[in-house]
């Protein structure tokens, strides 16, 4: 049972275009997300991330919205840059007992091209 | 700032043979992690660990065994290697909400 659903595995955008990548969870008790960026041969690295009290949390050119009652997510990327050509995984956490592990449940991924 | 460290990075071994991937970690976080990754799955947690000496499972822990005698190291052995446990694995630690992963090891059973 996919907790965590990405639905496009691949996206294409133009540079200098918006990124707009989607995540849907079905778990109602994920109170964090996170999405994280990788490159191939390297370890996925955190980009932002935005907690269940919110709607939207934004870092210069990334912004992550969440609709809970959707149970939806997305990141938006603003301009795009051929850098940001990489993996794009999102992520859920539920809720940690106290000093418990933050352990993530991860989608599948999304390859993002940003073409020039 | 080292981080995390992974070794071997590339591995190819046989069915039936043990093997240890290892993982090492700079920052003194209490949390580590291991990940495999794999087509259509995205990342699942093989085992954890919230300090030394105490480790439980996660997800995927089947023919997986882990150690972790000191903080900093976080072992993780298949101790009989099947075809299935060809995968990318990710060695990790958290601080507060944030997991942050190291580069991974390749590891292929042939």
């Amino acid at each position: 049972d996919q907790q965590v659903k990405q639905n496009s595995p691949s996206l294409s955008v133009q540079e200098g275009r918006i990124s707009i990548l989607n995540c849907d969870y079905t778990n109602s008790m994920f109170d964090y997300f996170l999405w994280y960026k990788k490159y191939p041969a390297e370890g996925p690295t955190f980009l932002i991330s935005i907690s269940s009290i919110k709607d939207k949390n934004e870092d210069g050119r990334f912004t992550v919205f969440l609709n809970k009652s959707a149970k939806h997510l997305s990141l938006h990327i603003v301009p795009s840059q051929p850098g940001d050509s990489a993996v794009y995984f999102c992520a859920a956490a539920v809720p940690r007992r106290v000093q418990g592990a933050q352990k993530l449940v991860f989608g599948q991924g999304t390859r993002l091209t940003i073409n020039p | 700032d080292a981080g995390i460290t992974q070794s071997p990075r590339y591995k190819i071994t046989e069915t039936g043979r043990q093997v240890t991937l290892m993982c090492h970690q700079t920052w003194s976080h209490s949390y580590m992690f291991w990940y495999r990754q794999d087509l259509g799955h995205g990342l699942r947690l093989i085992y954890y660990s919230a300090a030394a000496d105490i480790t439980d499972k996660g997800e995927v822990p089947d023919g997986y065994v882990v150690s972790r005698s000191k903080t900093e190291n976080f072992p993780l052995t298949l101790e009989s290697a099947t075809r299935s446990q060809t995968s990318v694995y990710f060695c990790a630690s958290s601080v507060g909400n944030t997991i942050y992963f190291g580069e991974g090891s390749w590891l292929t059973v042939v």
